[in-house]
């Protein structure tokens, strides 16, 4: 099993609807959590952090659920803009940074 | 301000060949990473360095792989004999101490090798 693990999509998504995907870690002593975009042929860049309690920046939500291991993210009225791949990154309990495959999203118009 | 500088951008080389990659992290950063990624494997790390010191290099490949960093602006990722499995995105990323541990990170552009 991966230790960070997410659906690789695509996840063809129109306009203005609301997205959400999840990503599963199997270290239960994870320590931090965090979203990255990337888009096509470019860098990854940082989305956002996930605390604990949960977290929102504008139309992203970002959420952690520590019993089923999971954290999860949404997206709502979604912009073609928003068309890219999240990276969902776990620190580990060494301080390490597993990134997992990425879930593509394709927000069509 | 500048980010993170890679050099070249994209490099075609036959298999044998010498690569060397480079790498300008942002200015005052204390941990700087060397990344690479594939389709089949996405973001694998190969080295990572905290104040200019190597700490993990438990990720690179093989023998064939070096890092260095001879100071703070600069970091160079070499590869001798290349393979037409190295062909990949290399991506040089560098970060702040946060609580003792690396904060987010910036990537540069990456540099794109094809080894023929």
């Amino acid at each position: 099993r991966k230790e960070v693990e997410q659906d690789p999509g695509p996840f063809n998504v129109p306009e203005g609807a609301t997205v959400a995907f999840n990503c599963t870690y199997s270290n239960s002593a994870s320590q931090s959590f965090f979203w990255y975009r990337q888009d096509c042929r470019k860098e990854p860049k940082l989305l956002m952090s996930v605390y604990s309690s949960g977290n929102e920046d504008g139309r992203f939500t970002a959420q952690l659920n520590r019993a089923s291991q999971y954290i999860s993210l949404l997206i709502r009225d979604s912009k073609l803009s928003d068309s890219a791949t999240y990276l969902c990154v776990v620190m580990d309990s060494n301080y390490q940074l597993i990134w997992g495959a990425g879930t593509k999203l394709i927000i069509k118009p | 301000d500048a980010g993170v500088i890679q050099s070249p951008r994209h490099e075609v080389t036959e298999m044998g060949q010498e690569v060397t990659l480079r790498c300008k992290p942002i200015s005052g950063h204390d941990y700087l990473f060397w990344y690479r990624q594939t389709m089949m494997r996405g973001l694998e790390l190969l080295i990572y360095f905290n104040n200019n010191v190597p700490i993990d290099d438990s990720g690179m490949p093989e023998d064939r792989f070096s890092a260095k960093m001879p100071n703070a602006s600069f970091s160079t990722l070499k590869i001798q004999p290349s393979e037409p499995r190295d062909s990949a995105v290399y991506f040089c990323a560098s970060s702040l101490v946060r609580g003792g541990l690396p904060g987010e990170l910036f990537f540069g552009e990456g540099s794109r090798l094809t080894v023929l």
